[in-house]
């Protein structure tokens, strides 16, 4: 079974700080590994995804997230938080070997960052 | 521009009425999904379709219906017998060729309250 997991349901973080948004996951096999970003009454819109190749994968808005195979994480990370960052943050794993099973979701971690 | 739209934004449903909330992609994509979110849950899956004319339940299928006559729709319909319906309900696609390097694309949500 595939499972996600984002222990902190909110981070706050002042801004200019560095902001980091945990993420661990259980696959059997390698995974797919994706961020999302959701903004109020809004769906979701894609930040970055792991596949393969570098464990350091940068994406959307500054944002960039470190894959670490033998933690199973996948924590997102920005060096310097903007308030419009602000926003609703997920994780989401499938396995790669997995068919076309359906991507699963963490809960979400509410990311304030304070001017 | 190519996109998932959802429609309406906003739906009231009365007690024992059935509700249908639509979702329709010109992205080509094969897979459609639809997922429930709660304060606090996540985005928990009720329902995908990689082929017309057939879908699969996902984790919280009861009180909920799905067709996929036609490849860009894939409605929704809230039953009577879903006790608890009130929620934000999120509707994606994806293509089914490397379904891993894409991820989701994501429609704007439907608000649904029961008065």
């Amino acid at each position: 079974a595939q499972s996600v997991a984002q222990p902190e349901d909110q981070v706050n973080v002042a801004e200019g700080n560095p902001l980091t948004v945990k993420c661990t996951y259980s696959v059997s096999g390698n995974p797919y590994l994706f961020w999302y970003v959701q903004y109020p009454n809004r769906g979701l819109q894609f930040l970055l995804k792991y596949i393969t190749g570098d464990n350091l994968v940068k994406g959307s808005y500054g944002f960039e997230a470190e894959f670490n195979k033998s933690q199973t994480s996948f924590h997102l990370k920005k060096p310097s938080a903007l308030v419009s960052d602000s926003a609703l943050y997920f994780c989401a794993v499938r396995a790669l070997n997995s068919g076309n099973t359906p991507l699963v979701f963490g809960k979400g971690t509410r990311l304030s960052v304070i001017a | 521009d190519g996109g998932i739209t959802q429609s309406p934004k906003y739906l009231f449903r009365k007690e024992g009425q059935n509700v249908t909330l639509s979702c329709e992609q010109n992205l080509n994509h094969d897979a459609m999904y639809w997922y429930r979110q709660d304060p606090g849950q996540g985005l928990r899956l009720i329902y995908y379709s990689q082929i017309v004319n057939d879908f699969q339940k996902g984790d919280i299928a009861e009180g909920y219906s799905v067709s996929r006559e036609k490849k860009e729709s894939f409605p929704l319909t809230v039953t009577s017998a879903q006790k608890n319906p009130t929620a934000f309900y999120l509707c994606a696609s994806t293509p089914l060729t490397a379904p891993g390097d894409y991820g989701y694309t994501f429609g704007s949500g439907t608000r649904l309250t029961v008065v």
